[in-house]
Order: C-alpha cells, then structure tokens, then sequence
C-alpha cells in the first residue's frame, strides 16, 4: 500500500455540487497538506494542518474547507463546487517541526467540475 | 516570504544530451532546498535535498544539484538525457521560522527527443 492515498483518483462533478476529497497516510507524520496543481502554476497551498487540531488556511482557501479526522487523515471539501476549481489536488505529509525530509505526496485527484 | 523562480517553463534535449534545469530562490536564511519530479499521471517524488553541508547533493536516476549562496541557485543537471527523464520537475524551498512549509516553483516540463 501507498504511504499517502487519495480517494477518488478521478471525479468529475457539477457545478454546485458539494464534493469531498480523501487523504490518509501510514507514515506516522504530524503535518498534512492539501495542494492544487494547475498547468503553469506550480503547486498552490490550499490549507495545512501541524496537528490534529491545528488547521491553517494556506494561500487559496477560499472556497474550499478541511477536516483532520485524526493524524493519519486529513479531507478537503469543495462546499459549491465551481468550474475554475478543476485541477489536479495532492495531499502531502511530513515530519514536525524541524524536518528536513520533504514531503510525501500521494498520487493526486484530479477533479473536473462541468 | 521566499519564492522560487525556475527559469524556463519548458526544456527539450536530446537523448544523451546534458540536461540542466535552473531554480533560483531568494531566502533571508539558509535555505532548505528540493527538487521533486513528477511523471505523467503521478504525484511528486523526491529526487534530492539540500539542508546543510556538501554543496553538490546526488539524487536518484543520475542527477545532482549544487547549491550556490552567492548565486541563490539550486540548478539541477544530469550528463546524459535518457528517454526515461521525461517529466515535469519541481524546485522548492523551505522556509524558515516556525511553519517549515515548502514553497514551489511553477515547474519545468522536460522533453526528451530521440
């Protein structure tokens, strides 16, 4: 099994539709990332977590809200799901404070809102 | 707040042909810096780190990087090009201070012509 899996691998949905995208992890790390990808764009942080409960907005929350169910699982959730939030999403994780591995991705959702 | 800047959206090479992709990073403290790869349809894998020490850090697959402070760069190379190498790559650095979290750049496409 993966070390970080993404749950669905691929949706598509409506516009309007609210749509909830599932991580979990088996590396035992304290901090959780969600990530759009989008072509040109690089990696955008969309929320964080350090622990189960310390959730953080990163750079383009809006429209979308997290839930750390514990420290191996960390949802994004799209309230109203709206064309110009289909792109690629990646949840990542890592060590505490201190770390200097990098992160662990899994191998991304890629969503498409119609 | 750093920022990365890969210069070079898009890099085609010949097979056996030297490979270099440039990252730039502005940083008020040392910096912790990555290079990520991402191949067609799969999240992002490490493929080596600075943190502290040796300035020519070896990766996986061949390729190496050399941090240069006066320069502020990160650049990634492999002598050879093999047609395996094609894929998007990823320069990130890690901020100082209490949140460690990675910042990206926008990403290099990597083509590799027989």
């Amino acid at each position: 099994d993966a070390d970080v899996t993404q749950t669905p691998r691929n949706r598509i949905t409506k516009t309007g539709k609210r749509i909830m995208l599932e991580c979990s992890q088996t590396k035992g790390h304290d901090r959780m990332y969600w990530y759009r990808q989008d072509p040109g764009l690089g990696l955008r942080l969309i929320y964080y977590s350090f622990d189960v409960k310390d959730i953080n907005k990163g750079e383009i929350s809006d429209g979308y809200s997290v839930s750390r169910q514990a420290q191996a699982k960390f949802s994004l959730s799209l309230e109203s799901a709206i064309p110009n939030q289909t792109a690629l999403y990646f949840c990542a994780t890592s060590e505490g404070v201190g770390w200097h591995d990098g992160y662990t991705f899994g191998s991304g959702t890629r969503l498409t809102v119609v | 707040a750093q920022s990365v800047t890969q210069l070079g959206s898009h890099v085609s090479v010949s097979e056996g042909a030297l490979v270099l992709l440039r990252c730039n990073y502005s940083s008020s403290v040392p910096p912790y810096l990555f290079w990520y790869v991402q191949y067609p349809n799969q999240g992002l894998q490490l493929l080596l780190k600075y943190t502290t020490g040796a300035t020519l850090v070896k990766g996986i697959n061949g390729f190496e990087a050399e941090f240069k402070k006066s320069e502020t760069s990160f650049h990634l190379t492999k002598p050879s090009a093999h047609m395996s190498d094609a894929a998007e790559y990823f320069c990130a650095v890690r901020e100082a201070g209490s949140n460690y979290k990675l910042t990206f750049g926008k990403g290099t496409l990597l083509t590799v012509n027989p």
